[in-house]
């Protein structure tokens, strides 16, 4: 069964402490891995998408990267504004649109 | 700069209403989606449009309908509401391109929170 899960399910940070969101998933076949970050209240925002195994994609104090079982998103020295809840999805070989979304990782960055 | 409007932000329905969800995306995509959003649950594919007039199930159809009579707007429609439709209802679109770096990205709305009491 294809499926996407991600850890932990929260994660409280002082602010400056860097550290990882985990997505693992099984799938028959990987056409791209997405990130979101979703803030109260509103829609999922579109951070990154991955293709391949060993690429690596940044943007300000985010990385995420990826292998054959799992993704990992890495936050280097974040501020309270990074606080969100980060989604996971990946798209199959065989889907022109369906994805399989993790449940998310809430990030809370105390000041 | 606002991209995916849905229509109503917090609804309050009773059982057996019937409830109309809208979304009007301005970025001329072709595709557009609903979806469901619970708490410990990844988000859930209710329909798909790939075009006017056209729709496709997706994993939790059941209860639901929808219409997309013009490109820009996608409408989920709830014949009759039930306590077990009460979430969060997010619509997105996305480009037809499958190619390219913006491919299946989807632009989401700001949800709209349904309670059925």
């Amino acid at each position: 069964e294809d499926q996407v899960t991600q850890s932990p399910e929260a994660l409280r940070l002082q602010e400056g402490e860097s550290s990882s969101l985990n997505c693992s998933y099984t799938v028959s076949g990987l056409r791209g891995l997405f990130w979101y970050r979703q803030d109260p209240g509103k829609g999922p925002e579109f951070l990154f998408t991955l293709y391949s195994a060993g690429e690596e994609k940044e943007k300000e104090r985010l990385k995420a990267t990826l292998t054959k079982k799992e993704s990992f998103l890495h936050i280097t020295a974040p501020k309270p504004e990074d606080s969100a809840t980060y989604l996971c999805a990946v798209q199959m070989v065989y889907s022109n649109y369906q994805l399989i979304w993790g449940a998310g990782t809430k990030l809370i960055i105390k000041p | 700069d606002v991209k995916v409007t849905q229509s109503s932000r917090y609804l309050v329905k009773r059982t057996g209403e019937k409830v109309f969800l809208e979304c009007v995306q301005d970025m001329d995509h072709e595709n557009m989606f609903w979806y469901r959003q619970d708490p410990g649950l990844g988000l859930r594919l209710i329909y798909f449009s790939y075009d006017v007039k056209m729709k496709e199930k997706g994993d939790i159809p059941e209860g639901y309908s929808v219409s997309r009579e013009k490109k820009e707007r996608f409408s989920l429609i709830l014949e009759s509401a039930s306590t077990n439709q009460t979430s969060m209802y997010l619509c997105a679109s996305s480009p037809k391109d499958q190619s390219g770096p913006g491919a299946n990205v989807l632009t989401f709305g700001a949800g709209s929170r349904l309670t059925v009491l």
